[in-house]
């Protein structure tokens, strides 16, 4: 079956710094990617959703400047948290489907920031 | 746009049990249902799932029924084991687009 491929799978850095997380589709080509965010005890909220080749769609609420992604391939998508602060810190997800209907979910990247 | 919910929030059942979740959501046009089972700290892992043109749909001990009048769906599990024990969410969309989960329902299967 379809697998996607998240990395890191938890990661802890310093309030101001940059993280990047990736996401890649490992037996398909994804032109589209999503990225949820997941706080303690909460559902998956969409954050935006990556386009291969285009800028992504940022769901409301969500700061573009502050969470820049990327999809320059159609098997990678990345998502890169600028100045980092606590607040920023969260279960982040991706997802992606190679028929554009069942998604599969990688296996999240939990984020710390201190 | 879409609202899904979720009952119920939290389920202990007896190991051997079965346990049904259930789900409404409001958009009408939404055609494609999936259930998702987390564990602590891992991505949603897809269980199973159901299309508007389909009624019922079993997979082993896995079930999800579909109520398109109603608008809503049930994940239902049988003879419940402890490793059954994670978070369910439901989803609701179209095509794929717009995915809208429920708030998740915590199950704990007891030995």
């Amino acid at each position: 079956g379809a697998v996607v491929s998240q990395h890191p799978s938890w990661v802890i850095c310093k309030s101001g710094t940059s993280v990047k997380i990736e996401c890649r589709s490992l037996d398909f080509q994804a032109t589209t990617m999503f990225w949820y965010r997941q706080f303690p005890k909460q559902s998956l909220m969409l954050m935006a959703t990556s386009n291969e080749g285009s800028k992504a769609t940022y769901e409301q609420g969500v700061e573009k400047d502050k969470f820049l992604i990327n999809h320059a391939s159609l098997t990678l998508s990345t998502l890169t948290v600028t100045s980092a602060h606590p607040e920023d810190s969260s279960f982040y997800i991706c997802s992606a489907s190679p028929t554009g209907v069942d998604y599969t979910f990688g296996s999240g990247t939990r984020l710390t920031v201190v | 746009g879409e609202n899904v919910e979720q009952h119920p929030s939290t389920l202990s059942v007896q190991e051997g049990d079965s346990a049904v979740i259930k789900c409404t959501y409001s958009d009408s046009a939404s055609n494609y249902f999936p259930w998702y089972k987390q564990e602590l700290g891992k991505g949603p892992q897809l269980i199973i799932d159901i299309r508007s043109n389909v009624g019922e749909k079993k997979d082993q001990r896995i079930a999800v029924t579909l109520n398109k009048t109603a608008k809503h769906f049930s994940l239902h599990i049988t003879e419940t084991q402890p490793e059954d024990s994670a978070v369910y969410f439901c989803a609701a969309t179209l095509y794929g687009q717009n995915f809208v989960f429920g708030p998740g329902t915590r199950l704990s299967v007891l030995p």
